[in-house]
């Protein structure tokens, strides 16, 4: 059974950097195929693709965040990391983290339980 | 940018088929899935590469693409599928996600 868990901070202030991890059992991200992404909502809005790092290392990146985003995996930690740079109250969200099944082109199954992250001064 | 327009709400009665469109560009060429979202809880996949259902998922959803539209079909629609549900899709090595339909079982 898959299981992902997001953990963070739910509080960060204008400008800061957020750093969240998604711890995941069931999978290793050593084996061929497998994925890790992450996908935010906002308050009452639809969900928004993040970034997306597979087993071999190749990353994937929201062309209208790729400035402020990195994602990096700690295969023997089972743990992949989302670093987001210069916080806005409009990054306000619920940050989820998701399983990539199928490879390239697949789907996200399943999903962590996601983690609100409110950014205020 | 590529773009998956959903309409924002689809209404359907008790055991009615309840349809939800998802429009892109070509997106016939494209792996398309669907997602479930029921309030204050995570999304769940419930159709994959247009038409496949993951173990677990009721028969009475199912799926298709072809053209320019996904469509999303829950048949004998219950008062439990009550949710948003999300189109996605994949272009150029980046994930994109539809708007949302929210779908009311009166």
């Amino acid at each position: 059974q898959i299981t992902l868990r997001e953990s963070g901070p739910t509080l960060v202030k204008p400008t800061q950097t957020l750093t969240l991890t998604c711890t995941f059992s069931g999978f290793s991200l050593s084996t061929s195929g497998m994925g890790v992404g992450w996908i935010r909502q906002s308050p009452g809005k639809a969900l928004e693709w993040l970034a997306l790092i597979y087993w071999d290392d190749d990353k994937h990146y929201s062309p209208s965040l790729k400035s402020r985003v990195t994602i990096i995996k700690d295969t023997s930690k089972n743990q992949v990391v989302l670093i987001m740079t210069n916080m806005d109250p409009v990054d306000t969200a619920t940050y989820y983290c998701a399983h990539m099944r199928g490879g390239s082109y697949g789907r996200f199954d399943p999903w962590g339980q996601g983690t609100l992250v409110t950014v205020s001064s | 940018s590529y773009e998956l327009t959903q309409p924002p709400s689809v209404s359907v009665s008790p055991g009615q088929t309840a349809s939800i469109t998802c429009s892109g560009d070509k997106l016939g060429d494209k792996y398309a899935c669907w997602y479930q979202q029921k309030p204050g809880q995570s999304p769940v996949l419930v159709i994959y590469q247009g038409n496949k259902r993951p173990s677990g998922i009721p028969e009475r959803f199912s799926g298709s693409n072809s053209g320019n539209t996904a469509t999303l079909t829950v048949s004998g629609t219950q008062a439990m599928d009550e949710a948003d549900y999300y189109c996605q899709a994949w272009d150029s090595s980046t994930v994109v996600f539809g708007g949302g339909t929210k779908l009311t079982v009166l």
